[in-house]
Parts: C-alpha cells; structure tokens; sequence
C-alpha cells in the first residue's frame, strides 16, 4: 500500500466553487499531517496543518480522521490564484522527515 | 522574511562527475533536511541533519551521497558519481525545532534543479 494516496485530478473548476480533497496514509503511528502547495517548478509552502478537531483557515478547512486515516481539504470561493498542486504530508519520523503525496492539481477558471 | 536559499538554481553535470548542492537554512533553525522530487514525481526524502550528524536517512541515501555542514551557515548535500537517474529538484529545508517530536514547520528553499547528461 502506498504511504499517502490522493486523487492526481486535475481537479478544474470556475472561480467561486468549492472543491474539495481527500487523502489517505498508511503509517497509523504518524502525528504530525499537513496540507502543503506547490507551484508548477517551485518549492512546497506549508499551507496548514491538520488537526483531530478540524481547523479552519480563512477559505481553508482541514480534517483528520485517524480511525479511517483519512485526511481532507475544502477550499471555499476558489480564486485563480488557488491554482496549483495540493499535497497531503505527514510526520515520518521523530526526525521530522516529511512523506509526500503525489498530489492533487487544482486549475482555477475564470 | 528569513529564507533557505540554494544555490546553484540549476546545475548540468555528465554522468559519472561529482556535485555539491548548496544550501543556506534559516539562520537559528536547528534541523536541516534534503529532499529530491524528479519530474512528475512525488517529493522524496533524503536525509535528515541536527546538531551535526545524519539523524535519519532513507534508502534513496545511499553511498554515493553525503551532507556537510562545513560552517555555521551552508549545508551541503554532495552526489559523488552522479547517475542518469539522479536528475531531479533537489529541496533543502529547515525547521527550528523548538516544538520537538519532529513537529514544527519545515521552510523549503527554492530548489536545484540537477541534469544529468
């Protein structure tokens, strides 16, 4: 099984939709899960992280089920500027490396 | 804003040759790390870096690679004979640690990018 599953999409949608992600990880000992964006050819930018209780960032809310290990994102009025690649990471070890998804594009149309 | 800067933003090297990566983390960050991501792929980490000694590595890390932190300032991530299948984004990050348990955030810098011909 992979270490973090997520729909590659593209996911493309008008400005103002909401859209969600979903995300699964196999590691049932992992702590730490964030959301990370990466623009096409850039770094990764930490775009939150994710909690038991859910945690909402202005048009960003994020979830964690640890019994399903399933983690989610929902982007409220999409903007163009949302454009980009939406990555699903978790804590590897007490070291901090981070484990990486594949993924999910998000295009943005006017 | 402090940053992680790399350099070189882009490298081209034959196949069989030796590179040096370099980075320079968040000045009073504690936990430095390489990552690599090839084209079309996931991110990937290589290796972790505190209080000057590997603290963990995966098995992408193998011989032919080897980090540094020569000063107080860079750190460097070194491919000794460079293979076809080398060429990737090479990230480094830091993380100030001061939340421990490996949780706090990490701050990428912009990236290497490697061709090997």
């Amino acid at each position: 099984r992979k270490e973090v599953e997520q729909d590659p999409g593209p996911f493309n949608v008008p400005e103002g939709a909401t859209v969600a992600f979903n995300c699964t990880y196999s590691n049932s000992a992992s702590q730490s899960f964030f959301w990370y964006r990466q623009d096409c050819r850039k770094e990764p930018k930490l775009l939150m992280s994710v909690y038991s209780s859910g945690n909402e960032d202005g048009r960003f809310t994020a979830q964690l089920n640890r019994a399903s290990q399933y983690i989610s994102l929902l982007i409220r009025d999409s903007k163009l500027s949302d454009s980009a690649t939406y990555l699903c990471v978790y804590n590897g070890g007490s070291q901090g490396n981070l484990i990486f998804g594949k993924g999910t594009k998000l295009s943005v149309k006017p | 804003e402090p940053e992680v800067t790399q350099t070189p933003s882009h490298q081209v090297t034959q196949m069989g040759q030796e590179v040096i990566l370099r980075c320079v983390p968040i000045s009073n960050h504690l936990y430095f790390y390489w990552y690599r991501q090839i084209l079309g792929q996931k991110v990937e980490f290589l290796v972790s870096f505190y209080n000057n000694e590997i603290s963990e590595k995966s098995e992408i890390f193998d011989d032919q690679f080897s980090v540094e932190r020569p000063d107080g300032s860079n750190f460097t991530l070194k491919i000794r004979s460079t293979k076809l299948e080398d060429s990737a984004m090479y990230f480094c990050a830091s993380r100030a640690g001061t939340s421990g348990g490996g949780g706090g955030e990490q701050f990428f810098g912009p990236g290497t990018r490697l061709t090997v011909l």
